[in-house]
């Protein structure tokens, strides 16, 4: 089946240093992937829709400038948190859906194993 | 806006115990339905979905069905496991959403031997 991979699964960076996170789609092209971020118990928050070949689109509430998205290719997508702190601490996790078409809201996303980063 | 709401947790169980963990929507149109997995330590994984009403999406013993009239697409699972222990996020994808997912809220299941 369909098999999403991030990487790295989890990192510890100091504050002030950049974080890049990467997210493949391994056996299938995905024009368009997610990016959620997961607090400790709470659900998950989407960031931002990652599209292949154009600027990310970002959810009301999310620094652009801060969490940077790069979709260079069909199968990969990278987040980079620059001049992370420690309150971007959290669990990040990617998805892409593996079948376009007109209705591709009745596929399911596949998710990666998420990362988790820790600012000290 | 699409919103799901799903009963708040922790919820605690015995082995082999009944489970039901409920779930209701409110969307417009007719938007395809998912409950997926977290494991501890891990990252989301598809349950099941539903993407019609009345349609049951099954796996692993879970069961959900997707109702309509009442907006809802309860979880059930009839014996859980401890390896059942898990967070459980029931989520819609609205035909008119794009390709977004809206999460309900997540529900922690505890099950005890």
């Amino acid at each position: 089946g369909a098999v999403v991979s991030q990487h790295p699964s989890w990192v510890i960076c100091k504050s002030g240093t950049s974080v890049k996170i990467e997210c493949r789609s391994l056996d299938f092209q995905a024009t368009t992937m997610f990016w959620y971020r997961q607090f400790p118990k709470q659900s998950l928050m989407l960031m931002a829709t990652s599209n292949e070949g154009s600027k990310a689109t970002y959810e009301q509430g999310v620094e652009k400038d801060k969490f940077l998205i790069n979709h260079a290719s069909l199968t990969l997508s990278t987040l980079t948190v620059t001049s992370a702190h420690p309150e971007d601490s959290s669990f990040y996790i990617c998805s892409a859906r593996s079948e376009a078409g007109t209705h591709s809201y009745n596929s399911p996303l596949h998710f990666g194993n998420g990362t988790r980063l820790t600012v000290t | 806006g699409d919103s799901v709401t799903q009963m708040e947790g922790p919820v605690t169980l015995s082995e082999e115990a009944f489970l039901t963990i409920n779930c209701t929507y409110t969307a417009t149109g007719y938007p395809s339905l998912f409950w997926y997995v977290q494991y501890p330590g891990e990252g989301l994984q598809l349950l099941l979905k539903a993407t019609k009403a009345d349609d049951k999406g099954s796996n692993k013993g879970f069961e959900a069905t997707y109702r309509k009239e009442t907006t809802s697409f309860h979880l059930e699972k009839g014996s859980v496991q401890v390896s059942d222990s898990a967070v459980y996020f029931c989520a819609l994808s609205g035909s008119n959403a794009g390709n977004m997912l809206t999460f309900g809220g997540g529900t922690r299941l505890m099950v005890k031997p």
